[in-house]
């Protein structure tokens, strides 16, 4: 119950299009779903991260969409460009801490 | 500001062996968490520090220990190495602990061993 799914595992996209990347959850009391992205040899860095409360957040070119009913989330990179070629995590936390549950992450690839 | 630093950043033990990694957050950060990052089971929480005292622990054996200084730095220990011990280990600090103070990752320690 402390599982985050995520798919795709990984993920190949033409410069110009949109990248979307699925998660979903079983335990009812997240409350708080942050995006992390990270590059070779970095650590992760917080792209963007949203609360139950909100059904879609966007910030630039990232729009995080989240269903409660259906305990699922997403993350939508539009224009994706090859500087976005990372590896994405979701994750999830409860009662507003940091501990947080990541998913398995999606290598994507951004073709030039 | 200086971001998040961990020391060593490359590390080879023996089994049986111990090992301890260094963190020093982000400075005004208080909050500390370590987290282990392998291919097969991902990023997974080991534990968090605030203000000397652990908040949080994750589901790992008690050979994972940490502790926090007050000048908030952060050390983890793990004796008794295993195979299974290697690993990305990265430290993460914020402000407090808490959402929506964002948690900055360090670079991470890449701890192999043999």
């Amino acid at each position: 119950q402390q599982q985050v799914k995520q798919s795709p595992q990984s993920l190949i996209v033409q410069k110009g299009g949109i990248s979307i990347i699925n998660c979903a959850y079983e335990n009812t009391a997240f409350d708080y779903f942050p995006w992390y992205q990270q590059f070779p040899g970095k650590g992760p860095a917080l792209l963007i991260a949203i609360r139950p409360d909100v059904s879609e957040k966007k910030e630039g070119r990232f729009t995080i969409s989240f269903n409660k009913s259906a305990k699922q989330f997403s993350l939508h990179i539009m224009d994706s460009q090859p500087g976005d070629s990372a590896t994405y995590f979701c994750a999830a936390s409860v009662n507003y801490g940091q501990n947080f549950v990541f998913g398995p992450g999606t290598r994507l690839s951004v073709l030039p | 500001k200086a971001g998040v630093t961990q020391t060593p950043r490359y590390l080879i033990k023996t089994r049986g062996q111990q090992v301890t990694l260094s963190c020093s957050p982000i400075s005004g950060h208080r909050s500390v968490s370590w987290y282990q990052q392998t291919p097969g089971q991902g990023l997974q929480f080991l534990f968090e520090y605030f203000s000397e005292t652990q908040r949080n622990k994750g589901n790992f054996p008690g050979r994972f220990s940490g502790r926090q200084f007050s000048n908030s730095r952060s050390e983890m220990n793990v004796s008794t190495l295993e195979l299974g011990d290697s690993a990305l280990y990265l430290c993460a600090s914020s402000l407090s602990g808490r959402v929506p103070d964002t948690q900055y990752f360090g670079p991470g320690t890449r701890l192999t061993v043999l």
